[in-house]
């Protein structure tokens, strides 16, 4: 069955900081990736997917996420982060070719101070 | 494109009763999900459909939970007898269908409060 890891539960950066939310998953193969963010009283919006091809990955509000196989990781990172950036952050997996459910980790929880 | 549209946004309900929440998809998306979301937690599978065809559900979706989806486009979820631990978000997401690389979209939820 797959697993999605977010090691870190709240995480808190200074505006301007740059930021990693770690991502771990168990799949047999190579999933389908995802990140998404939600605001307070917002749904999930997407970031970024990753299906096949370059490992680092553009998104949406300057973000980026790195697929490395060899660490079953799809870390997100932005280099100068904002203080509307402060959400939760979800990263999810999908099998392959189904594009069916989706498997969420328990998500990271950003704080931004100014 | 309007987004995806949950209705009501907000349930409480008392221990016993029966609850029923609607989802609006993307138009012209052709599958469409139910997610639940408890404090803490990510998002689970619940179910989903394509068309108006429920082609899974997830062993979390007990016999008192039902859904539907009668003409393909929206869709109703049915809480009945609630319980206390059904409380929680309650996500539906929608996506075109149109092959393996498809990706969900998701609307603002319904939060239910079950007392």
């Amino acid at each position: 069955a797959q697993s999605v890891t977010q090691p870190d539960i709240h995480i808190t950066v200074s505006e301007g900081a740059s930021l990693e939310l770690r991502c771990n998953y168990s799949y047999g193969a190579t999933p389908y990736l995802f990140w998404y963010v939600q605001s307070p009283g917002q749904g999930l919006q997407l970031l970024l997917k990753y299906f096949s091809g370059d490992t680092l990955v553009q998104g949406i509000k300057g973000f980026e996420a790195e697929f490395k196989r060899s660490q079953s990781s799809f870390n997100l990172r932005k280099p100068s982060v904002h203080w509307s950036d402060a959400a939760e952050y979800f990263c999810a997996v999908g099998a392959p070719g189904t594009a069916s459910k989706l498997t969420f980790g328990t998500g990271t929880r950003l704080q931004v101070t100014l | 494109d309007t987004g995806v549209s949950q209705d009501p946004r907000h349930k409480i309900t008392k221990r016993g009763q029966n609850v029923t929440f609607r989802c609006d998809p993307i138009s012209e998306h052709n599958r469409l999900y139910w997610y639940r979301q408890t404090l803490g937690q990510g998002p689970e599978f619940l179910t989903y459909f394509q068309n108006e065809a429920q082609l899974e559900k997830s062993r979390l979706l007990s016999d008192r939970f039902s859904a539907e989806r009668p003409k393909g486009s929206f869709s109703t979820l049915e809480i009945q007898r609630t319980e206390q631990g059904d409380s929680a978000m309650y996500l539906c997401a929608s996506s075109r269908g149109d092959g393996p690389t498809d990706t969900q979209y998701f609307g603002p939820g319904t939060r239910l409060t079950v007392l």
